[in-house]
């Protein structure tokens, strides 16, 4: 297994369900992402993570609750999710934070429809 | 704030037409740009990233250029399997915490045979 993989690859859930989305990277970086993207409109910085740690939280609702072990995994929990929370979730890593130009490698994401 | 507009949002060519997607940007300071190639439902795929003004890198059909407020992506005699969705995203350089990337809506290319 390479670069960035995702679990599961497509998810239907209703609004009191809980779920949880899963990511992997076997590049040996340091930096995990959560984005989300939605039709027409450009990808969404959710989370950062560097080493474990959370660096950035974009303002995200707290019905998305992120989750990273080591530096390898990384996962995002979901409950009492909305109808407009329906949209294509990508995870991404990078060596480091990204500074100086670091690229962003990303997985296949997750497809997501709350119903 | 960082600010990426990509054009046209969709365009399609014959096979071997060769044709130029944009990108302006609006960045206090450039740290990078980034090109992604994105085939429906699964992630964007890394193709260049460019760091300053008169750069240029190339990958099969694909050649990338920069100035300090656009960038193109040239595409040469393309093929239908280069038919996707091209991202453009900047991170700006910034004195506050992480330099996130900020993305432009894409611009959704098809190739007919």
């Amino acid at each position: 297994e390479t670069g960035v993989t995702q679990t599961p690859r497509h998810l239907v859930m209703g609004m009191t369900n809980k779920k949880s989305l899963k990511c992997e990277q076997h590049l040996g970086h340091n930096a995990m992402y959560w984005y989300k993207q939605s039709a027409k409109k450009p990808l969404e910085l959710m989370f950062v993570y560097n080493f474990k740690e959370q660096t950035e939280n974009n303002s995200v609702p707290s019905r998305f609750s992120p989750e990273c072990p080591n530096s390898s995994h990384l996962f995002l929990h979901l409950h009492t999710l909305q109808p407009e929370d329906s949209a294509l979730y990508l995870c991404a890593s990078s060596q480091g934070l990204p500074r100086g130009g670091e690229t962003q490698y990303f997985g296949p994401g997750t497809r997501l429809l709350v119903l | 704030e960082d600010q990426v507009t990509q054009s046209p949002e969709a365009l399609r060519l014959q096979e071997g037409e060769s044709s130029s997607l944009n990108c302006s940007y609006t960045v206090s300071g450039l740290r990078g740009l980034f090109w992604y190639r994105q085939d429906p439902g699964k992630g964007p795929e890394f193709l260049f990233t460019l760091y300053s003004a008169g750069e240029e890198k190339e990958k099969e059909r694909l050649k990338a250029t920069l100035t300090k407020k656009e960038s193109f992506l040239h595409i040469t005699a393309p093929k239908p399997e280069d038919s996707a969705t091209y991202l453009c995203a900047v991170q700006g350089i910034s004195n506050f915490g992480n330099e996130k990337l900020t993305f432009g809506t894409g611009t959704r290319l098809t190739i007919i045979p």
